[in-house]
């Protein structure tokens, strides 16, 4: 089955620009992702389903200062112009047949 | 408006059992993949079960043969039947749609300890 890797932590300042990593295991670089954002103390919110091919397609409501890119068995998540409401828990996930696994998630401080 | 909603959580003694329930609206759940997830006091997310649009389901390893998914299309509502409820399955549990969780309800709590 797929393993998901991402940092624990990132931090970045109000206003800059921040890109968080999802890496897919070995054998399944292939594989579309989604990301995810929790607020603190909120239930998690769907940003956006990424493609390997660096496709994606955002959720409902989801600002345009948040996109999406691939390369290999990497899968990123870049926010721009960060606000303090970004200040969140950002967790990818895929699935492979019958299992569904998420990576560890990256805490993000807005500085 | 496209909405789950979870209810059924509270506090169980090990060994105990356990109903969660999950409403939609503004889709039918019966035509989605429909999961839940749950997520320990200060941990990640980890799945738990699946109900395909076809019926059938599937079960994370931690859950299988304890817990059950179902669905209601009468009511257009999930469900997970809890048994042998373990320390380890406190958590909050969420109901979400889809391959990629594209909808989330907001949660219901289940604490078990005696």
């Amino acid at each position: 089955q797929p393993v998901l890797t991402q940092s624990s932590s990132a931090s970045a300042s109000l206003g800059s620009s921040v890109k968080l990593t999802c890496t897919l295991s070995s054998g399944h670089s292939g594989y579309t992702i989604a990301w995810h954002q929790q607020q603190p103390g909120k239930a998690p919110r769907h940003l956006m389903k990424l493609e390997g091919s660096g496709r994606y397609n955002k959720g409902s409501g989801v600002p345009d200062r948040f996109s999406g890119s691939s390369s290999g068995a990497d899968r990123y998540l870049t926010i721009s112009n960060l606000q303090s409401e970004d200040e969140a828990d950002y967790y990818c996930e895929t699935w492979d047949s019958n299992i569904w696994v998420f990576g560890g998630g990256t805490k993000l401080t807005v500085l | 408006e496209v909405q789950l909603v979870e209810s059924g959580g509270t506090l169980v003694q090990p060994g105990g059992s356990l109903r969660l329930s999950c409403a939609a609206s503004g889709f039918t759940v019966s035509s989605n993949y429909m999961s839940w997830v749950r997520q320990a006091p200060g941990k990640g997310l980890e799945w738990v079960s699946v109900v395909y649009s076809g019926g059938t389901t599937d079960y994370a390893d931690s859950v299988k043969g304890r817990f059950t998914i179902s669905r209601d299309t009468s009511k257009n509502t999930l469900y997970l039947q809890m048994n042998s409820l373990r320390a380890e399955d406190t958590a909050v549990y969420y109901c979400a749609r889809d391959r990629t969780f594209d909808i989330w309800g907001q949660g219901t709590m289940v604490t078990v300890s005696s």
